[in-house]
């Protein structure tokens, strides 16, 4: 199946400082997704990417759609406490009947406040 | 409110017994999915099922059972847990995945602990 390679596995951050986290496939995705995941909840969908090329913003975060379609970036600006949790990235690929979804390994992240 | 809400949060039990997981969601979507999240916080998507159809069933062990009774609430049963079986299980759900990329939502998780 599908793999995503994630990365990093984890960051430690001083607060007020800018996050960048990313994922890779060795194939084509139709939607990149990121979500987050506080302990003790489920992963909530921050960002949706349906586009290659595609930039878009949620507040403080950014989230790009690879031309490639091969991968896709997170970014966090001016990270605060709050900002502390596991982001998953996840791509989806549909066609000819099949849907399929994976997930990365997710990226930890610390903020130091 | 809750657009995901799984019961129980918190499941423990001995080795051996047999246990059920609900879901439900109220989000009108047509297509449920149930993942395994384990110590390392990889998840895995063991089941779907569109509008109470079978659509996805991993490489998950027979003891493990699906059932949809609607397209609002799929369970999962399990049988004769095993030490293994020890992780968090998540619900989900989407609008009918074969309609598109459309992004899943979440319930809280059930915290299954094998003693």
């Amino acid at each position: 199946g599908q793999q995503l390679n994630q990365s990093p596995q984890s960051m430690f951050i001083q607060e007020g400082e800018d996050v960048s986290m990313n994922c890779t496939s060795s194939s084509i995705f139709n939607t990149w997704l990121w979500y987050k995941q506080d302990p003790g909840e489920g992963p909530v969908l921050l960002i949706a990417l349906y586009k290659a090329g595609e930039l878009t913003s949620n507040g403080r975060l950014t989230a790009q759609f690879g031309i490639t379609r091969k991968d896709s970036f997170l970014n966090i600006s001016a990270s605060i406490p709050s900002d502390v949790g596991i982001y998953f990235c996840a791509g989806i690929y549909s066609g000819a009947g099949s849907y399929q979804l994976t997930f990365g390994k997710g990226t930890k992240l610390s903020v130091i406040p | 409110d809750t657009a995901v809400s799984q019961t129980p949060k918190y499941l423990v039990t001995q080795m051996g017994n047999d246990k059920s997981i609900k879901c439900e969601q109220n989000l009108g979507h047509d297509t449920m999915y149930w993942y395994k999240q384990d110590s390392k916080k990889f998840l895995k998507i063991m089941f779907s099922y569109n509008n109470k159809e079978l659509i996805i069933n991993e490489t998950v062990p027979n003891r493990f059972s699906p059932k949809s009774p609607d397209k609002a609430h799929l369970n999962l049963h399990i049988n004769s847990l095993e030490l293994g079986d020890s992780a968090v299980y998540f619900c989900a759900s989407s609008p009918w995945a074969g309609a598109g990329n459309q992004p899943q939502h979440f319930g809280d998780g059930t915290r299954l602990s094998i003693l």
